[in-house]
């Protein structure tokens, strides 16, 4: 199995609390994604990162942010946390989002349930 | 951005066939992926296809047709370890958006 980790795997906490998320992979891939997944939504993605220190934006960004200062470790954090943002957060990896297709498969790590109260 | 469209249930019987059908609008397509994901658990890659055409992969299989932007995962001969989520994603201008899933159950 790919190696890549979240932790915490659940966490309860309450408005206006900074929560940070943390991804691990050994795998030495260059892209690193985090998505959320909510009822009637599916996979969301949140933000997601080319390489150290390079990140980028998803479609649902404002109230997070990410740093990656290594190539395995990609971190999310909610600066303040709302209700809003209570949902299962999933890291993923990738080698490349270009070709060959087979690059292009994301790898998920085990998801980290965060409930903001 | 995307707008990709699937079922949200399904249900058939063991050992029946059982066609997922994902519809999409996008710009800038590279490829069609089928993810499985099973209750509480992380989801798992199946297939992808990049060129119009039918993939085959043991008893899933995975059609594309980009001028329609329709694609469908056919599941054969169901199992009870197949009822699960069935994410349909599309990669747009290299960047993996999902539809909202499928759950499919499989009745013994």
């Amino acid at each position: 199995d790919a190696g890549i980790t979240q932790s915490p795997r659940h966490k309860v906490t309450e408005t206006g609390t900074p929560v940070t998320l943390r991804c691990h992979q050994t795998e030495n891939h260059r892209y690193m994604y985090w998505y959320r997944q909510d009822p009637g939504h599916g996979l969301r993605l949140i933000h997601y990162s080319y390489g150290v220190k390079d990140t980028d934006k998803g479609e649902v960004s404002d109230g997070y942010s990410v740093s990656r200062s290594k190539t395995e470790d990609f971190l999310l954090t909610l600066e303040s946390a709302t209700s809003s943002q209570t949902s299962v957060y999933f890291c993923a990896i990738s080698e490349s989002p270009g070709q060959p297709p087979e690059a292009n498969v994301l790898t998920f790590g085990a998801g980290s349930r965060l409930t903001v109260l | 951005g995307q707008n990709i469209d699937q079922p949200t249930e399904m249900t058939a019987t063991e050992g029946a066939i059982v066609q997922i059908n994902c519809t999409y609008q996008t710009s800038g397509f590279n490829g069609l992926f089928w993810y499985q994901q099973h209750a509480g658990e992380a989801p798992t890659f199946l297939s992808y296809n990049v060129l119009d055409g039918l993939e085959e992969k043991g008893r899933f299989s995975s059609f594309l047709s980009r001028s329609k932007g329709y694609s469908y995962l056919l599941l054969k001969e169901l199992q009870m370890k197949d009822s699960a989520s069935y994410l349909c994603a599309v990669t747009s201008d290299y960047k993996l958006s999902f539809g909202a899933g499928t759950t499919v159950t499989v009745r013994a």
